[in-house]
């Protein structure tokens, strides 16, 4: 199976600052990273596919990127409605594989 | 408008068979290239995959749960089904259908808490 491995576990951010999340796979996977985030009590919501792709909706302050094996989600100016754990997926091959989770804190 | 919302007996005991249905409207799983996929969440944990089906009713399946797990659909009604053998407290979670596509989960369900115990 291809582990997925994210950096930081927990992360404080201030209103408006850029954070960055980073996910590194234990194997090539091309392209096929995708980031979601999910608020307390409600289900996950896909932010990124494809690497680097916006979901539809997903405000432009996030962003993607990477190939391989590293890869990292963006978010530039911080904003409250942004908090939540953050979650990469490897979309390149069987068993599907999710990150631990990056808690993101304002 | 894609909807999808799962539904399930959330408490049962070991080592009954868990049953799941996902039942879905806004796309078809007649259509090519579409699927449905079982993740679940343990509380406070992080999202592990369980199964896809395809439009094509091709099934890929999680290892890790070795042959306890098997998934269905039923084009006519709409629904995909998932059911876990044999379970323990450790299938204690949260239980989501999302469609697929191209390997990410674009549409999720709310998720269904199931919990196993004696």
């Amino acid at each position: 199976d291809i582990q997925m491995t994210q950096s930081p576990a927990s992360l404080s951010a201030s209103l408006g600052e850029t954070v960055s999340i980073e996910c590194l796979a234990s194997e090539g996977i091309s392209n096929s990273l995708a980031w979601y985030q999910q608020k307390p009590g409600k289900s996950p919501q896909l932010v990124i596919y494809g690497t680097s792709n916006l979901q539809d909706g997903v405000p432009s302050r996030f962003s993607g990127s990477g190939s391989g094996t590293q890869f990292s989600l963006m978010i530039s100016g911080m904003q409250p409605e942004d908090e939540g754990v953050y979650y990469c997926q490897q979309t390149y091959t069987y068993p599907r594989t999710f990150g631990g989770g990056t808690k993101l804190e304002l | 408008q894609v909807t999808l919302k799962e539904s399930g007996p959330g408490i049962l005991q070991p080592p009954q068979t868990l049953s799941l249905t996902c039942s879905f409207s806004g796309f078809s799983l007649n259509t090519y290239g579409m699927g449905v996929g079982w993740i679940r969440q343990p509380s406070g944990k992080g999202l592990e995959w369980l199964a896809n089906i395809w439009w094509d009713d091709d099934k890929y399946y999680n290892p890790s749960l070795k042959n306890r797990l098997t998934i269905s659909k039923d084009t006519s009604n709409n629904q995909a089904f998932l059911k876990i053998t044999n379970v323990d407290t450790t299938d204690t979670a949260t239980y989501y259908c999302a469609r697929t596509t191209l390997g990410w989960f674009a549409y999720w369900g709310q998720g269904t808490l199931v919990t196993v115990s004696s």
